[in-house]
């Protein structure tokens, strides 16, 4: 079974930083492309960022691009979001999304971690 | 940026046949945008319905399809129940590695 596990989320002051992690399970970890995606309270979801199966693309929104960072420990089993220069627009549940191996789109989902951006 | 289109809210009676679309601020959503659909319920991670604009998910019904209808991706429910209300969000890929959500539709059935 598919599994991902979202977890580092929490309170943070603006300016601040978070690193998100997402263990994966159930599946070749290193043969898929993975997926931050995130949604804000009372919103509607935001893809935030993509990572290739062997890191050859990294893709972010224009919203988090200069501040996050996207990677990956395929060894590990491992998807990671390191938030810098953290912004109240930024808290968020954040999704850690699985892009199926041979078409366009999200199959699977985690059940996200909770990012606050206050003083 | 593009802006992927939704209707904020819908409304269909229970039994009844509903169509959500998924438009662009300027030009036609075609089978080159994967258009895909996810169902969301309060607190709870989205669920993948419809890919590739009109494949459905492992374990999704019959009574959730997809097509192209004009220039919009749509999402279309018959047969409506009680449990298909909730929020649904179409997302285009447009290229470069970009991928861009509609707002949502918070579907209510009654």
């Amino acid at each position: 079974e598919v599994q991902l596990v979202e977890s580092g989320g929490g309170l943070v002051k603006p300016g601040g930083s978070l690193r998100l992690s997402c263990a994966a399970s159930g599946f070749t970890f290193s043969s898929y492309s993975m997926n931050w995606v995130r949604q804000a309270p009372g919103k509607g979801l935001e893809w935030v960022s993509s990572i290739s199966s062997s890191t050859s693309y990294i893709y972010y929104a224009d919203s988090v691009k200069g501040r996050f960072t996207i990677s990956r420990d395929n060894a590990k089993n491992s998807l990671y979001l390191q938030m810098n220069s953290l912004r109240a627009e930024d808290t968020a549940v954040y999704y850690c999304a699985r892009h199926s191996f041979s078409v366009d789109y999200f199959d699977y989902w985690g059940q996200g971690t909770l990012v606050t951006v206050s003083s | 940026q593009a802006v992927v289109t939704q209707e904020p809210s819908f409304s269909v009676s229970p039994g009844g046949t509903v169509t959500l679309t998924c438009g662009l601020s300027s030009g036609s959503v075609s089978t080159s945008y994967y258009p895909s659909w996810y169902q969301q319920t309060p607190g709870q991670a989205p669920r993948t319905l419809i890919y590739s604009t009109n494949t459905r998910s492992s374990g999704v019904p019959d009574r959730f399809s997809g097509s192209i209808l004009g220039n919009k991706a749509a999402l279309t429910i018959a047969g409506a129940q009680a449990d298909d209300e909730s929020d649904y969000y179409c997302v285009l890929y447009m290229g470069s590695g970009i991928w861009v959500f509609g707002g949502g539709t918070k579907l209510t059935v009654l």
